[in-house]
């Protein structure tokens, strides 16, 4: 099993609200991701990190936010959730090396709600 | 067009039966080819990678044709267990990231 933990696993929340998604793994991976999902729709990148200090944004433009200031934390941040929020948020971890070597191991996801 | 293309499904098939899907990507640079699986409201899981020469593992096997840029999946004597979305899943560019398909959902029916 992966060691990859997301908390909360489901959040309900009114509009306007600060939301921070956590994501943590003990697997000592550089790599981490976040990715977005609809219900029955394919998963896009929305974030990602090489390592400490270095975040990216993915291929789908999200108005959240990332940091990465140690090696096992990878938090996502929403300064004001919106109903269009509404989704899955997946967080994922790989190792460094050869990228196609590296499997992605997901957390169980965080199911947002944005009333 | 979806840069990873995939038929959505939904498949039906009888317990014991073989399945196939297939996947087909739009660069043909590509480099590096997954299946993973992905259950009901779960987390995608590695199923296995695919590798040019083809590659089986138990009661799976992957299939890559670089030239029509398009990788396969055939189950095989399929079990209920094998009931999820399979996820065609491409290092497209050579970096860091994965282009994820749609998935193809599979329901084996007793």
């Amino acid at each position: 099993e992966a060691d990859i933990y997301q908390t909360p696993r489901y959040l309900v929340i009114g509009t306007g609200k600060k939301i921070t998604l956590e994501c943590s793994q003990t697997m000592g991976h550089d790599k981490m991701y976040w990715y977005q999902q609809d219900p029955g729709m394919e998963l896009h990148l929305i974030h990602y990190s090489y390592g400490v200090n270095s975040t990216e944004k993915g291929d789908l433009s999200s108005e959240s936010t990332v940091s990465r200031i140690r090696t096992e934390h990878f938090p996502l941040t929403l300064e004001s959730a919106r109903p269009s929020h509404t989704s899955q948020y997946l967080c994922a971890s790989s190792e460094s090396g050869l990228a196609e070597n590296n499997e992605q191991f997901f957390g169980p996801g965080t199911r947002l709600t944005v009333l | 067009r979806k840069e990873v293309e995939q038929d959505p499904g939904p498949f039906n098939v009888p317990e014991g039966a073989t399945v196939a899907f297939n996947c087909t990507y739009s660069n043909s640079a590509s480099q590096s080819f997954f299946w993973y699986r992905q259950d009901c409201r779960k987390e995608p899981k590695l199923l296995m990678s695919v590798y040019s020469s083809g590659n089986e593992d138990g009661r799976f096997t992957a299939q890559l044709n670089r030239a029509s840029q398009y990788i396969s999946l055939l189950i095989r004597d399929s079990k209920l267990s094998d009931s999820a979305t399979y996820l065609c899943v491409v290092n497209l560019f050579g970096n860091e990231k994965l282009t994820f398909g749609t998935g193809t959902r599979l329901t084996i029916i007793p």
